[in-house]
């Protein structure tokens, strides 16, 4: 059973459209987390929810917009997509916020053209 | 500059050679993490720590708070370790994470 599991596995779209991606965990884990991975592979954190609460919403444009259905979804919905979007983006589970081992999901490559 | 700083950027060793990758950090933290990605791309948490040491299989982790400062060893390397190990701490300021930039090892047969 895979633990935080992302759909799509790969995302190629046109500048300007809509997309969103999802992530689900089996863990019964309070905490999830957006992350972004660049060209370069460094990681950075974008938004982290509690129980379906936003706790961490770092400087990320507003075209980003997570959504928490309940406390085992937290989907990520970028609207306006931009060439710099392009990244991998990784969903992460954790019991506790920050303190506590975080369970990563596959990742979704997003290509921009 | 970045709040978490790792050396090496890149490494390469033998195979059952000693290995050591050093994080340091400018922050007051509650916790240090440390992540493996393999070079298919999936994010594995190899400890969590706030003190002292832990061990896990040929894998160590040390952490010295008034130094700021955390290496992660591992004891006879192999090919399978290949990969980039990434540290990441959450502050003691509230809820974040600050990453470092990973350190890229191979390990050669």
């Amino acid at each position: 059973d895979t633990a935080v599991s992302q759909t799509p596995k790969y995302l190629v779209t046109q500048m300007g459209n809509d997309k969103s991606i999802k992530c689900e965990q089996n863990l019964g884990h309070d905490t999830m987390y957006w992350y972004k991975q660049d060209s370069k592979k460094f990681l950075k954190i974008m938004f982290s929810y509690n129980n379906k609460e936003l706790i961490i919403n770092e400087t990320v444009p507003n075209r980003f917009s997570p959504k928490s259905p309940d406390k085992a979804h937290l989907n990520l919905h970028i609207n306006s997509l931009e060439l710099g979007d392009s990244a991998v983006y990784f969903c992460a589970s954790s019991q506790v916020a920050g303190l506590d081992t975080q369970y990563f999901g596959p990742g979704t490559r997003l290509t921009v053209l | 500059k970045n709040e978490v700083e790792q050396s090496p950027q890149n490494l390469t060793a033998q195979e059952g050679e000693f290995i050591t990758i050093n994080c340091s950090y400018s922050v007051g933290i509650s916790a240090l993490h440390w992540l493996q990605q393999h070079p298919g791309g999936g994010i594995v948490s190899l400890f969590m720590l706030s003190s002292g040491k832990k061990k896990h299989g040929r894998l160590i982790a040390t952490i010295n708070i008034q130094e700021k400062h955390s290496s992660l060893h591992i004891t006879a390397s192999h090919p399978r370790d290949s990969a980039v190990y990434i540290c990441a701490v959450t502050p003691n300021t509230g809820n974040q994470f600050y990453f470092g930039t990973g350190t890229s090892l191979t390990v050669i047969p």
